[in-house]
C-alpha cells in the first residue's frame, strides 16, 4: 500500500519568515495530495489540494508543488503568521473523481515565534 | 448543511463496556472514514465505506465494527472497550472531518 513520509517533525520560524515541509510518497499511482492544518483540539482542516496533472497551486501565503518523477510534495507558507501555529499533515491518495482512501504523513508541529 | 456531526463529543467508558459512535453526513458522499488520533500523533485509518452497503478495513480495525445502511450514516461500534482504544476519534466524509469524540477507557 501507499507510504507517506513527511519531514520535519517540528518546525519553529520567526514571524515573517517562510516554512516549508516535505512529503513523499511510494505509491506511483497516487494522483491526489491534500494538505491538513489541525490546530491544537481541533478537528484536521483541509487547506489547500493539488492533483497530479498540476505541477503548483497557489492559494494567498500557502502554495503547494508536486514532483511526480521524484514522488514528492511540498507544502510553502510565506510570511508567516502566529495563527499559522498548528499541525500540519500531509496525505496521499487514488483519486477516482469522487474520493477514496486517504494516507496521512505523520504531521508537522510548526510553531511561528514573535 | 451541517457538513459531518459527531456525536457524543466527550465519552468515557469503563473496561468491557461498549458504545457505538455516530456520524452523519449531509453532503451526499459516497466515500466515509474512521480515524483515531492518539495524543501528540497522526491519524489511523479505522474503517471506510465506498457507499451504502460497503465497507472495509483500515490498518487498526481490531476492537472496532462498522455498518453504512444509508448513504448519511456511518456509525463506529466499540464492543469489550479497552485502555488502549482511549484516543480522538474522527469521522470523515470525503475529505471533510467531523469535529471529533474524545474516549477515554477507564
Amino acid at each position: 500500500g501507499e507510504n507517506v513520509e513527511q519531514h520535519p517533525s517540528t518546525l519553529s520560524v520567526q514571524e515573517g519568515d517562510s516554512a516549508v515541509i516535505k512529503c513523499t510518497y511510494s505509491d506511483s499511482a497516487s494522483n491526489y495530495f491534500p494538505w491538513y492544518k489541525q490546530e491544537l483540539g481541533k478537528r484536521p482542516q483541509l487547506i489547500i489540494d493539488i492533483r497530479s496533472n498540476v505541477g503548483e497551486k497557489k492559494d494567498q501565503r500557502i502554495a503547494v508543488t508536486l514532483n511526480k518523477t521524484a514522488k514528492h510534495f511540498s507544502l510553502h507558507i510565506t510570511e508567516t503568521q502566529p495563527e499559522d501555529s498548528a499541525v500540519y499533515f500531509c496525505a496521499a491518495s487514488i483519486s477516482t473523481g469522487t474520493a477514496s482512501k486517504l494516507t496521512f504523513g505523520t504531521g508537522t508541529r510548526l510553531q511561528v515565534t514573535l | 448543511n451541517a457538513g459531518v456531526t459527531q456525536t457524543p463529543k466527550f465519552r468515557i467508558l469503563k473496561i468491557g463496556q461498549s458504545m457505538t459512535l455516530q456520524c452523519t453526513q449531509d453532503m451526499n458522499h459516497n466515500y466515509m472514514y474512521w480515524y483515531r488520533q492518539d495524543p501528540g500523533m497522526g491519524l489511523k485509518l479505522i474503517y471506510y465505506s465506498v457507499g451504502a452497503g460497503i465497507t472495509d478495513k483500515g490498518e487498526v480495525p481490531n476492537g472496532y465494527n462498522v455498518s453504512r445502511s444509508t448513504t448519511e450514516d456511518f456509525p463506529l461500534r466499540l464492543e469489550l472497550a479497552a485502555p488502549s482504544q482511549t484516543s480522538v476519534y474522527f469521522c470523515a466524509s470525503s475529505y471533510t472531518f467531523g469535529s471529533g469524540t474524545r474516549l477515554t477507557v477507564v
